[in-house]
């Protein structure tokens, strides 16, 4: 079974805080997507990955910025929280290639009070 | 840029009935992927169908089946014999079948209900 993990379900902060999410996957998979989720807008794209190291700017990814060192890990940066980024965060991971489905971690809900 | 709109943001149905969730999604390309994904309450959104753009036939998995009326970009999904296990939000997507390290473009979802 694949497996995508992400370090939190719930994460309360502050404005202005640095904040650190954290994505796992276990499928050796290429690419590695990162979306929030918000009501009535579906989920929208931030970043992506497809390799190490590399990293591509999705629909909104002012505010944002990630890491990828290593295959399986990837980050999600909030350089200074702001209440418009509370919102639930979803982590996904795929095979390259357009056939194969994206597979989703169980997200992260961020409060920033 | 691609765009999928999903105008139903709530649905409901009693158990054993079928509903039909509708899709619309606006693109130039010829060649892209549809997908149906389902997230329940509290849990992982998974995959629930994929259709090929090339294909004529429609997909079915199931109970589910989709109907993909290419002219029309239109690609609803039908869900037979609905189950309280149903209920979840389901979001239908979209992918280019160029170069595009398989992102994903999303609707904006709909809510299903099953009451028992």
């Amino acid at each position: 079974d694949v497996k995508v993990t992400q370090s939190s379900r719930y994460l309360v902060k502050r404005t202005g805080e640095k904040v650190f999410l954290e994505c796992v996957q276990d499928m050796d998979h290429e690419n590695m997507f990162w979306y929030r989720q918000d009501p009535g807008l579906g989920l929208r794209l931030i970043y992506f990955s497809y390799d190490v190291k590399m990293k591509e700017k999705g629909d909104i990814p002012e505010g944002y910025s990630v890491s990828r060192e290593k295959k399986e890990r990837f980050s999600l940066i909030l350089e200074s929280a702001s209440t418009n980024q509370t919102s639930m965060y979803l982590c996904a991971s795929s095979f390259g290639g357009n056939i194969y489905e994206q597979y989703f971690g169980p997200g992260t809900r961020l409060t920033v009070t | 840029a691609q765009t999928v709109t999903q105008s139903q943001p709530e649905m409901s149905v009693q158990e054993a009935e079928t509903v039909t969730l509708s899709c619309t999604y606006d693109t130039s390309e010829n060649n892209y992927y549809l997908f149906w994904y389902k997230q329940p309450p509290s849990r992982q959104m998974i995959l629930v169908i994929r259709q090929e753009a090339y294909k004529q036939q429609n997909a079915t998995e199931n109970r589910f089946s989709v109907n993909f009326q290419k002219a029309a970009k239109s690609f609803s999904l039908k869900i037979s014999d609905s189950q309280l296990g149903d209920t979840a939000m389901y979001f239908c997507a979209f992918r280019s079948g160029g170069t595009s390290y398989g992102k994903l473009t999303f609707g904006q979802g709909t809510i299903l209900t099953v009451h028992p």
